[in-house]
C-alpha cells in the first residue's frame, strides 16, 4: 500500500511569488492535515480537511490556503510568500478520525523563500 | 493553551541500553497521545498511540505510558540500537471535536536520540 505522497520534494521561491504543494493521501484515507515545521517554531499545525471540506484551521494568515479534491488529494497554496515561510511542510492523512486511528505523513515539501 | 515540551532536547546513549523520553503537557483533558520518529529530511513515522483511557501501549522493544492527572507520558526503549536514532515527538489531541472533527495535535519539540555503536 502506497503511503502519503507529497510533491516536489523541494522547491525554491523568491518573496513576493506563490506556491502550491500537493499532497496524496494513503488510498481510503479521507482526512489530510497539514502542518508546517520550522526550527524555532517546530511542528504547527495549519489545516484539516475531510470530505473536501475544511473543518480545522490554525493560526496561520490567510496567505495560506488549501482545497481538497473529490479523490481526497489535496492541495495548499501560500501567496505572496514571505522569507519566514521557508519550512518543511508536511502532510498526514488518516481513515477518519485522528482519535481512532494514527495519523499517516509523507516526506514533506521543502520550501526556501530567497 | 496546550503546551507540551519535551526533555531533554537531545540524549546520547550507548547501544544496547535501555532509555527513557520523556514529555509533558499542561492540560490534562486530553483525547490521545502520539509518539512518532522522525529521521533527517523525512516525514513523521506514528510509533504508538495511547487513548485517554488508557496507561500504555507496546509495540515490540518501545512502550509508552500515559498519566493524564500528572500531565506526563514516557517512551521507553529497550535494548536500543543504531537504527533507533532519530528524534521523537509526542503530540497530544485536546478533544475529538464537536462535529467528529479532526482536532490538531499539538507537538513537542522532539527528542533527538542517538545511539553510540
Amino acid at each position: 500500500k502506497a503511503g502519503v505522497t507529497q510533491t516536489p520534494r523541494y522547491l525554491i521561491k523568491t518573496r513576493g511569488q506563490q506556491v502550491t504543494l500537493s499532497c496524496s493521501p494513503i488510498s481510503g484515507h479521507r482526512s489530510v492535515s497539514w502542518y508546517q515545521q520550522t526550527p524555532g517554531q517546530g511542528l504547527q499545525f495549519l489545516f484539516e480537511y475531510f470530505s473536501e471540506t475544511q473543518r480545522n484551521k490554525g493560526n496561520f494568515p490567510g496567505r495560506f490556503s488549501g482545497r481538497q479534491f473529490s479523490n481526497s488529494r489535496s492541495e495548499m497554496n501560500v501567496s505572496t510568500l514571505e522569507l519566514g515561510d521557508s519550512a518543511l511542510y508536511l502532510c498526514a492523512s488518516s481513515l477518519a478520525f485522528v482519535a481512532d486511528s494514527p495519523l499517516h505523513f509523507g516526506n514533506g515539501t521543502r520550501l526556501t523563500v530567497t | 493553551k496546550q503546551e507540551v515540551t519535551q526533555i531533554p532536547a537531545a540524549l546520547s546513549v550507548p547501544e544496547g541500553e535501555n532509555l527513557v523520553l520523556n514529555c509533558s503537557f499542561t492540560d490534562s483533558a486530553i483525547y490521545n497521545l502520539q509518539w512518532f520518529r522522525q529521521d533527517p529530511g523525512k516525514g513523521l513515522t506514528s510509533l504508538l498511540l495511547i487513548q485517554s483511557s488508557q496507561r500504555e501501549q507496546t509495540s515490540g522493544r518501545l512502550n509508552a505510558s500515559l498519566d493524564k492527572s500528572s500531565g506526563r507520558s514516557t517512551l521507553y526503549i529497550a535494548a536500543s540500537q543504531p537504527g533507533d536514532s532519530a528524534t521523537y515527538l509526542c503530540a497530544v489531541q485536546l478533544s475529538r471535536g464537536s462535529n467528529f472533527g479532526n482536532e490538531k495535535l499539538t507537538f513537542g519539540t522532539g527528542t533527538r536520540l542517538t545511539i553510540i555503536p
